[in-house]
Order: C-alpha cells, then sequence, then structure tokens
C-alpha cells in the first residue's frame, strides 16, 4: 500500500528538549518537503530535499534541522532552539509530471505540543 | 516572488448551496495553482490543479476552479454544497522557474456546512 506516514501522530516533549519526527515514503518519489502549520497561518516550509544527500532551507529553517540519508526517508528534528514549536507538522513528496505538472502528496501529519 | 491570498478566513453555507472560495494569485509568470483540502487533524488532499491546459479544472467530489488570468484569480466553487465538504481549504502557487520546486499556501478558508 504506497504512501506518505508519519510517526507519531501526537508528540508530547518537555521544553529545552529535542525531538524527531519521522517521515516515510514509499512512493519512489525524489523530493521530499517539512510544512509547518499554524492556526491562520497556511503552511510554511522548513526545509525540502530534491535528492538523497542534499537539502535546503525554507522559509522558516531557525531552530529545525533535516537528514536525507535514504529516498525513502526524511526526519526533522525540531531542537530547543525553535522557540515556538509546538504546531502540526506536514511531510510530502512530490511526484514528477510533464511540462511543470509535479504535484505534492502530504503525510498524515505530527501534532507536537512542547510543556 | 508568487504569493496567493485567499478572502474570506471563514466562509458558512447551508447543505445544498453554491460554495464559492475565492484565491487570487501574484505571479510574473503563467502560474501553475493548486486546491487542497484539509479535514481536521489530518494532512491536506489535492483538490484539483491549474498547469495551463484548461482554464476551467475539475477536480474530486465535485469542485472545480476556473483560472481567469485577467483577475488573476482561481476561485474553487461546488454548485451544492455536502455536510462532508466542511474542511479547511487552501490554494497553492508554485514558483515559477529553476529547478527547486516549492509551494507557496494561502492562509486557509474553513468552509462550515450547516443542515
Amino acid at each position: 500500500d504506497g504512501g506518505i506516514t508519519q510517526s507519531p501522530k501526537y508528540l508530547f516533549r518537555k521544553e529545552g528538549q529535542n525531538v524527531t519526527l519521522s517521515c516515510e515514503q514509499n512512493l519512489n518519489h525524489d523530493a521530499m518537503y517539512w510544512y509547518r502549520q499554524d492556526p491562520g497561518q497556511g503552511l510554511r516550509l522548513i526545509y525540502y530535499s530534491q535528492i538523497v544527500n542534499d537539502f535546503q532551507k525554507g522559509d522558516i529553517a531557525e531552530g529545525y534541522s533535516v537528514s536525507r540519508e535514504k529516498k525513502e526517508s526524511f526526519p526533522l528534528t525540531v531542537t530547543s532552539a525553535q522557540k515556538n514549536p509546538t504546531a502540526f507538522y506536514l511531510c510530502a513528496s512530490r511526484v514528477r509530471g510533464e511540462l511543470g505538472t509535479d504535484t505534492q502528496y502530504f503525510g498524515p501529519g505530527t501534532r507536537l505540543t512542547v510543556l | 516572488a508568487q504569493s496567493v491570498t485567499q478572502l474570506g478566513s471563514h466562509v458558512s453555507v447551508s447543505e445544498g448551496a453554491l460554495v464559492l472560495l475565492r484565491c487570487n494569485y501574484s505571479s510574473s509568470v503563467p502560474p501553475y495553482l493548486f486546491w487542497y483540502v484539509q479535514y481536521p487533524n489530518q494532512g491536506l488532499q489535492l483538490l484539483l490543479k491549474y498547469t495551463s491546459a484548461a482554464t476551467l479544472v475539475k477536480g474530486i467530489n465535485g469542485f472545480e476552479a476556473e483560472f481567469k488570468k485577467s483577475e488573476t484569480s482561481f476561485h474553487l466553487t461546488k454548485p451544492s454544497a455536502h455536510m462532508s465538504d466542511a474542511a479547511e481549504y487552501f490554494c497553492a502557487v508554485r514558483n515559477s522557474g529553476g529547478s527547486n520546486y516549492k509551494l507557496t499556501f494561502g492562509k486557509g478558508t474553513l468552509l462550515t456546512v450547516n443542515p
């Protein structure tokens, strides 16, 4: 069954702790993305990776880190430097299309609450 | 840089009424535009996309959107609302050119359907 999985669905952490969010896809997509969603703010891009062993900062990368050691996996670490980490985190991957019609597909999300 | 504006953070309709969710974009080149839907505590699901093949785009669940270049708009419509349409809807535009594919999202419109 192909798709994007994110785990866990709910995550609670104490302030000052680093936490890693998992994102796995078995769709054979090259590109993967991490977004942060806050109420009324839409989605904001944190990091993205177009290919294994390469990634770029998005619009709000401060306080986050990523790795892309395997095509299937793109974990996101929320570090203690992130000042307001409580949010809903969405992972996406991109399928290629003709003439620029590439499309992003999303995982189910992880809701992180920092206490 | 590309941007999208969704007019109305909250739209309320009666069951069976027309649904109209507004999206205006800003882009220096012909854009690629997307509508996504999000149900509570879930990821985003693609409704439809505009890729310049046709100005009227039909999507899933009876939704459609019309690209109007003169108005820089890509409004989402559905002739008759159903209770199951209650969700948050996001309009997005792809960055123009280059090899780094990114989407910029609007802040979302929450659709409420009243019985």
